[in-house]
């Protein structure tokens, strides 16, 4: 499947690392998603663009750093995490439309596994 | 925000069988309600969806069912098969900002035996 592709598949980084996960959709689409999934848990919504714009932040802490250059492409930068931060990082897509019922497609994660 | 409740966390059925799943919202604003599963190691795909104006929607062996009322909508599974196992997500989403954000369930593991 290529419509949304996540980079790196897996990645194992220490507490005083800097990395970044990266996502790209070829849907076309212009709304677009971080999720952290972790065991026993709901998937959490991190954050949403909309158009390029950050449009919701769920009280995520600030070692973790959204970028969206374009409608296509979302970063997730990664620095000083903490072990509980281990979990598989889900980027999604949709297409915005009237009364926000677009299905989102979700890319195939990184599974993050902090040191 | 939106609170949504999934019930049962795991669920174990013989193959043919039926399986529910349950899930319950705490906001009335939310009108839009999909379901997703995860097969073991992969991403999670949508199976089916329901609008709030309409209270069922059929797809072959799927079926949803929605109760505004009361709250709580329903994803069934007819005549279960192995390839049926998986991990199993509801979600609501209040959509009133012309894109989606979905609060999800906790999920249930479906496992059908042969």
């Amino acid at each position: 499947e290529t419509g949304v592709t996540q980079t790196p598949r897996h990645l194992v980084m220490g507490m005083t690392n800097k990395k970044s996960l990266k996502c790209e959709q070829h849907l076309g689409h212009n709304a677009m998603y971080w999720y952290k999934q972790s065991a026993k848990k709901p998937l959490e919504l991190m954050f949403v663009y909309n158009f390029k714009e950050q449009t919701e932040n769920n009280s995520v802490p600030s070692r973790f750093s959204p970028e969206c250059p374009n409608s296509s492409h979302l970063f997730l930068h990664l620095h000083t995490l903490q072990p509980e931060d281990s979990a598989l990082y889900l980027c999604a897509s949709s297409q915005t439309q009237d009364r926000g019922t677009g299905e989102q497609y979700f890319g195939p994660g990184t599974r993050l596994t902090v040191t | 925000g939106e609170n949504v409740e999934q019930h049962p966390s795991t669920l174990s059925v013989q193959e043919g069988d039926s399986a529910v799943i349950k899930c319950t919202y705490s906001d009335s604003a939310s009108n839009y309600f999909p379901w997703y599963k995860q097969e073991l190691g992969k991403r999670p795909q949508l199976i089916i969806d329901i609008r709030s104006n309409v209270g069922e929607k059929k797809d072959q062996r799927i079926a949803v069912t929605l109760n505004k009322t009361a709250k709580h909508f329903s994803l069934h599974i007819t005549e279960t098969q192995p390839e049926d196992s998986a991990v199993y997500f509801c979600a609501a989403s209040i959509g009133d900002s012309g894109y989606s954000t979905l609060t999800f369930g906790k999920g249930t593991m479906l496992l059908v035996s042969p």
